[in-house]
């Protein structure tokens, strides 16, 4: 059974970094194609991709973040991390991880976390 | 701003039959990226309904199917159910824009 939860503040003050940490179980970035992303949601606003890691250490980010945004994992530890700079109100929202597997047809985000709620304010 | 438009709301009563669009263009669903489907539960995460544009994971009912046609996609849902009441998303790849692209969302209202 797969299961992945995100930890992490729930506040920080505009111009900080952020630090997420996605633990998981029941998958490992050592198997071959596996890949954790974040994915995001400003309250009652879509869904929104931010970056996506992949067990050969092969990292995505959306164009839109890419500056802001950094991916990296910790395999023994189960463990994804997202660190994102210069926070501002506007990244106020719930983030998720998400199991991704990588594949020609291009599957989709199939096991989520249960996200967690980050506000941006001073 | 997502490349995906879905309408904002869907509603009908118990036992009718929905269906939600997902409009793209060229460089996502037209360009033969598969398109999945999302239903997210108030207060829950987001849970794959659709992969594939029209297979359905193990546990979802059969009264959910998906299709996909040129630069668009729709979900239906046959028979609704007051547990259908919840925000749907579908869900892409961009090639122009090298994104995962997600749609507007809409919410569906059993009346």
């Amino acid at each position: 059974q797969i299961t992945l939860k995100e930890s992490g503040p729930t506040l920080v003050k505009p111009t900080q970094t952020l630090t997420l940490t996605c633990t998981f179980s029941g998958l490992s970035l050592s198997t071959s194609e596996v890949g954790v992303g974040w994915i995001r949601q400003p309250p009652g606003k879509a869904l929104e991709w931010l970056a996506l890691i992949y067990w050969d250490d092969d990292k995505r980010y959306s164009p839109s973040l890419k500056s802001r945004l950094t991916i990296t994992k910790d395999t023994s530890r189960n463990q994804v991390v997202l660190t994102m700079t210069n926070m501002d109100p506007v990244d106020t929202a719930t983030y998720y991880c998400a199991h991704k597997v990588r594949s020609t047809d291009w599957p989709p985000f199939d096991y989520w976390g249960q996200g967690t709620l980050v506000t941006v304010s001073s | 701003q997502s490349v995906l438009t879905q309408p904002p709301s869907v509603s009908g009563a118990p036992g009718q039959r929905v269906t939600i669009s997902c409009t793209g263009s060229s460089s996502n669903i037209g360009a033969g990226y598969d398109v999945h489907w999302y239903q997210q539960l108030p207060g829950t995460a987001p849970k794959v309904l659709i992969y594939g544009n029209s297979n359905r994971p193990s546990g979802v009912p059969d009264r959910f199917s998906g299709s996909k046609s040129g630069t668009s996609a729709s979900l239906a849902i046959t028979g609704l159910q007051a547990e259908d009441e919840a925000d749907y998303y579908c869900q892409s790849y961009d090639t122009s824009l090298s994104d995962y692209v997600f749609g507007t969302g809409t919410k569906v209202t059993v009346l």
